[in-house]
């Protein structure tokens, strides 16, 4: 199985501020990693496929990259409704795996 | 618009077998490409993928639970149904169904419902 391990766990930042969080998957997925943002109490939502492909409706602030295991997502001008927790998934292989989370506080 | 929504019992006995039915709108799983996923999330934890299934009927589930696990779907009702037996305390969890979208270069859950919270006690 390939595991999926997040870093930071969480943070904390002021609005305003560039924000990257790190997904690695255990073995190369090539490009199929997704991250999606979770508010409390809320679904979540897709933000990133593909690695870096923006879904339709996302704030261009937003963008991911990265291919085969180490894989990025970046927050250019942090807002207030960003903060939440961001989790990056694998759609290579079966059983697909989320990981541990990034959650994203105030500072 | 596409929408999910989950609906089954709140509560389960241990031993229990649990069925939710997921009731979708907005697309067709006759659609070449189109799938539905069962994703749960225990309070204050992660993410996991539960199961799968594809407009052509292709099913993946998680190994760790395959045993437990059914996914079904009923295109004319647009209804995908899991069913998990032999549930546990531990299975305590918000169970969400999303849509899926696939090609050759990806896959990912483009829309989720708003998650069922399950708790699993005697």
């Amino acid at each position: 199985d390939i595991q999926m391990t997040q870093s930071p766990s969480s943070l904390s930042a002021s609005v305003g501020d560039r924000v990257t969080i790190t997904c690695r998957a255990s073995q190369s997925i090539s490009s199929y990693l997704n991250w999606y943002q979770q508010k409390p109490g809320k679904a979540p939502k897709l933000l990133i496929y593909a690695a870096s492909s923006l879904q339709s409706g996302v704030p261009s602030r937003f963008s991911g990259s990265g291919s085969g295991t180490d894989f990025t997502l970046t927050i250019s001008s942090l807002q207030p409704e960003d903060f939440a927790t961001y989790y990056c998934q694998q759609s290579y292989s079966t059983p697909e795996a989320f990981g541990p989370g990034t959650k994203v506080d105030i500072k | 618009q596409i929408t999910l929504k989950e609906s089954g019992p709140t509560l389960v006995k241990p031993t229990q077998t649990l069925t939710l039915t997921c009731t979708f709108s907005g697309f067709s799983l006759s659609t070449s490409g189109v799938g539905v996923g069962w994703i749960r999330q225990p309070p204050g934890k992660a993410l996991e993928w539960l199961a799968l299934i594809y407009w052509d009927d292709d099913k993946r589930y998680s190994p760790s639970l395959k045993s437990r696990l059914t996914i079904t779907k009923d295109t004319s009702k647009n209804q995908v149904v899991l069913t998990m037996t032999n549930m546990d305390p531990v299975d305590t969890a918000t169970y969400y169904c999303a849509h899926r979208i696939m090609s050759s270069s990806w896959e990912y859950f483009q829309h989720w419902g708003q998650g069922t919270l399950v708790t699993v006690s005697s």
